[in-house]
């Protein structure tokens, strides 16, 4: 099956510092979509990319959406302590005959340690 | 609204006990699936379902049962519990797009 490498696996910053993460993939996907994960909570959209070359902002985070279709990037500028959390990117194949039934392959995860 | 809802939120179960995991959504989605997250592995599918009275394998099926009567409700079953089944377990459901996440089960299995 699909494969989706995340990286790093962790990071830890101060508190004001920009923050960047990317996932790559052997095969190439049709949406990007990133989410957070608090503790002790399920993971919450973030951001959804739906076409190459694609870049979105939602706040001070801003993902991109590959040009190969194989890999994403997300970015946080000036940090702050409540963007603590994992973060997973996760790709999803749309083909025209719908039968990706919506399925999401996920990264590993990239635990965020922010620092005061 | 109530999103996606879990219960339990916290099961320890003995090895070969078996137990049911209930979801339930409000939103009136069509997919619905259960994913395990394990550290260091992300969130791996187990099954999921395009719709009421259809269930299909996911990624990590093995051990692993579900059903899905209603629409509005996944259940994930497991008949004999192993302590490899330890786990974090998520349900989520969507219409195609991005998933609405439960906040999870947290089974051990001793």
């Amino acid at each position: 099956g699909q494969q989706l490498n995340q990286s790093p696996q962790s990071m830890f910053i101060q508190e004001g510092e920009d923050v960047s993460m990317n996932c790559t993939s052997s095969s190439i996907f049709n949406t990007w979509l990133w989410y957070k994960q608090d503790p002790g909570e399920g993971p919450v959209l973030l951001i959804a990319l739906y076409k190459a070359g694609e870049l979105t902002s939602n706040g001070r985070l801003t993902a991109q959406f590959g040009i190969t279709r194989k890999d994403s990037f997300l970015n946080i500028s000036a940090s702050i302590p409540s963007d603590v959390g994992i973060y997973f990117c996760a790709g999803q194949i749309s083909n025209a005959g719908g039968t990706s039934y919506g399925k999401l392959t996920f990264g590993q995860g990239t635990i965020l340690t922010v620092h005061p | 609204n109530a999103g996606v809802t879990q219960t339990p939120k916290f099961r320890v179960l003995k090895t070969g006990q078996s137990m049911t995991l209930l979801c339930a959504q409000d939103m009136n989605h069509e997919y619905m699936y259960w994913y395990r997250q394990d550290p260091g592995m992300g969130l791996r599918l187990i099954h999921y379902s395009v719709g009421e009275g259809t269930t299909a394998k996911g990624e990590v099926p093995d051990g692993y049962n579900v059903s899905r009567l209603k629409k509005q409700n996944f259940l994930l079953g497991l008949e004999s519990a192993a302590p490899s089944q330890t786990s974090v377990y998520f349900c989520a459901s969507s219409q195609g797009g991005g998933y609405t996440f439960g906040s999870g089960t947290r089974l051990t299995v001793v």
